[in-house]
């Protein structure tokens, strides 16, 4: 258990919808990652968030947006869903904002139909 | 791009070491290299890191060349749990870069009884 949580464990919507994965990092982690895993593109990085700000961003699509809230855990919006965004999405965090050792939760696997 | 050559799969016999090789001949000298693993579907799991000298940790041993261009992942008594992809990774955070992990496609290793 790496002390990540993430939920739902599976989510099934629809082409179109708008989804909300959330996160809860380690104890006493400030940084938070997602990352998507489809299975032809791989690990992608996604956005990283610390202590509150957006930290870096990487292959984000502007129809998804990512917050992390005051109490450091942190919600991933996909909106406007297409069929290509079925993927596993992880959630990592890490005690600083230089990423080094991430620990990852087991993810969210979303699946649009 | 992902910055380093793994072969794509690997198959080791059960008790046995299993050595695991990484290419990047372009690291450049505040780059540590970085090894995780994914068991099938779960998150990524980070096993070792180094600069230049040669790591041991209660998961595996690290051993880069003199001239950091390449090095092996060495778990020392192979078990069937550890089936799963390992991804090698070359990454820094001098001078505060926004750089993050990257994982390429990884070498799945497949232990055999």
């Amino acid at each position: 258990d790496s002390g990540v949580t993430q939920t739902p464990k599976h989510l099934i919507t629809a082409t179109g919808q708008r989804v909300t994965l959330r996160c809860s990092p380690r104890s006493g982690d400030l940084s938070v990652y997602w990352y998507q895993q489809s299975l032809d593109q791989g690990l992608q990085f996604l956005i990283q968030y610390y202590n509150g700000e957006e930290r870096a961003k990487g292959n984000i699509l502007e129809r998804f947006s990512a917050q992390q809230f005051p109490d450091l855990h942190s919600e991933l919006n996909l909106s406007s869903l297409e069929l290509g965004d079925s993927a596993l999405y992880f959630c990592a965090s890490s005690v600083e904002a230089t990423n080094e050792k991430l620990f990852f939760g087991s993810g969210t696997q979303l699946s649009v139909l | 791009d992902a910055k380093t050559t793994q072969p794509p799969s690997m198959d080791c016999a059960e008790g046995r070491a299993a050595n695991l090789p990484c290419n990047h001949s372009t690291i450049s000298g505040n780059e540590y290299v970085y090894w995780y693993r994914q068991i099938h579907s779960q998150g990524p799991q980070y096993i070792i890191h180094g600069l230049k000298n040669n790591e041991t940790n209660e998961m595996a041993s690290l051993i880069i060349t003199e001239d950091r261009k390449s090095s092996t992942l060495i778990l020392p008594h192979a078990t069937l749990r550890d089936t799963a992809v390992y991804y090698c990774i070359v990454y820094t955070n001098y001078g505060g870069s926004q750089g993050n992990l990257i994982f390429g496609k990884g070498t799945k290793l497949s232990v055999k009884p």
